[in-house]
């Protein structure tokens, strides 16, 4: 089955500055990757996403990059602040599986001030 | 902004005991999903719902597991005869769309600790 694996587990960054978040999977057969962003005593959100026909994706301060070949995606967080410190989820889905996302493991993100 | 809500928040019960999870979904929705997170561990899949049947389990859903939908707005999951290791926090997540779009909505999930 589909294998996600996220790095790194945390990361500290200094407001203003860019956080990277890489992620890797293992199923070929995979074709949208979301990801999401958890705060503390919510459930995860949709952030942005990304199907296997596009290779990059900007949304403001956020952007997803897809290398299907290499078969990694990151996300990109320009312009750091405050209130992008949270857990933030990657995910990859089937094809023939639609409700099925598998999750990698989380990354802590913490914007110092 | 419309969202999916969950009850309880946080639930303890004693192994064995018998534990229904509920979840209203966005209104418009017609996918229904449960997943759950241990602590400290990645969030898994647990089945997807549609049609009023399942469309999709995972190896986790066992006979102990069951879901419904006993109305139009409500979706449950009930767990038979709690474990130990069914201690994890619950999310529920509906879509509009399946395939499409593809957006799950989650909710801010049903913590439960059996002793």
């Amino acid at each position: 089955g589909e294998n996600v694996e996220q790095h790194p587990s945390t990361l500290s960054v200094q407001e203003g500055d860019s956080a990277v978040i890489k992620c890797t999977y293992s199923d070929s057969a995979s074709n949208y990757f979301p990801w999401y962003k958890q705060e503390l005593g919510k459930g995860p959100q949709l952030i942005i996403d990304i199907r296997s026909n596009v290779g990059e994706k900007k949304d403001q301060r956020i952007a997803v990059t897809l290398n299907k070949t290499a078969k990694h995606f990151s996300l990109h967080i320009t312009e750091t602040q405050p209130e992008d410190s949270a857990v933030y989820f990657c995910a990859a889905r089937r094809t023939d599986s639609w409700g099925k996302l598998q999750f990698g493991a989380g990354t802590q993100v913490v914007v110092t001030p | 902004e419309p969202e999916v809500t969950q009850t309880p928040s946080h639930q303890v019960t004693q192994m064995g005991q018998e534990v229904i999870l509920r979840c209203v979904p966005i209104s418009n929705h017609l996918y229904f999903y449960w997943y759950r997170q241990i602590l400290g561990q990645k969030v898994e899949f647990l089945v997807s719902f549609y049609n009023n049947e399942i469309s999709e389990k995972s190896e986790i859903f066992d006979d102990q597991f069951s879901v419904e939908r006993p109305d139009g707005s409500n979706f449950t999951l009930k767990i038979r005869s709690t474990k130990l290791e069914d201690s994890a926090m619950y999310f529920c997540a509906s879509s509009e769309l399946a395939g499409g779009p593809g957006e799950l909505f989650f909710g801010e999930g049903s913590r439960l600790t059996v002793l």
